[in-house]
């Protein structure tokens, strides 16, 4: 059964600093690796989808690493703000076997972000 | 270009009602998922349809629950009648996946049930 652990499980910082959020999958027969937000009461926003063939993806503050040999995803969250406060969950797809796929929901890390 | 579109965005009911929620998904997404959240908790699937076709429906409760994607855009999840423990957020996301690739993931803003 493939699992995706996010570590830390919550995390509270001032405002400004620089954040790492981890996300270790079990499986390395990786596909793609998409890093999501969710605010309170809403759905998920797509930060980040980062391809089995690449290495990383940035866009704005927010930078995402995929390390496959070592089953690790890395979000980078520079100069953080207020408004990034939420919790950041990571999406692991994986192909069937036979066809279909499945995803599988990282247990998620809540970031407060304070002035 | 407009996201997957979802509504009611809440609804309240009391139980034994019947409740549907509808979802659109991005144009010329095949794939076509519906969730369950709970509170402090990570979504949870209800149902995969790729095209018209659920291929996916193991963890759909079919004694009260069913779903429909017609024509293989949008979609309308049914729940009757509504027990006190289906009070959730119920989100729809699509992609565009293909034999070897899922695809990006696009989730709407969620059906929110309170079930009195």
């Amino acid at each position: 059964k493939q699992e995706v652990t996010q570590i830390p499980a919550a995390l509270s910082v001032p405002e400004g600093e620089n954040l790492v959020l981890n996300c270790s999958f079990t499986d390395s027969a990786i596909y793609n690796l998409q890093w999501f937000r969710q605010d309170p009461g809403k759905g998920l926003t797509s930060l980040l989808l980062i391809q089995s063939s690449q290495r990383e993806q940035t866009s704005g503050r927010l930078n995402a690493s995929l390390d496959k040999s070592s089953g690790r995803s890395t979000l980078y969250i520079a100069a953080s703000q207020p408004g990034d406060s939420a919790t950041y969950l990571c999406v692991w797809p994986s192909i069937l076997t036979g066809g279909g796929n499945k995803l599988t929901f990282g247990t998620g890390t809540q970031l407060k972000v304070e002035l | 270009e407009a996201g997957v579109v979802q509504s009611p965005r809440y609804k309240i009911i009391e139980k034994k009602q019947p409740v549907a929620f509808w979802c659109n998904p991005i144009s010329g997404h095949n794939t076509l998922y519906w969730y369950l959240q709970n509170l402090g908790q990570g979504p949870e699937l209800l149902i995969r349809y790729e095209n018209e076709e659920a291929v996916d429906d193991s963890q759909l409760p079919k004694d009260r629950f069913s779903a429909e994607r017609l024509k293989g855009v949008d979609s309308t999840l049914k729940i009757q009648p509504a027990e006190l423990g289906d009070s959730a957020v119920y989100l729809c996301a699509s992609s565009s996946a293909t034999s070897t690739d899922t695809g990006e993931l696009f989730f709407g803003e969620g059906s929110r049930l309170t079930v009195l």
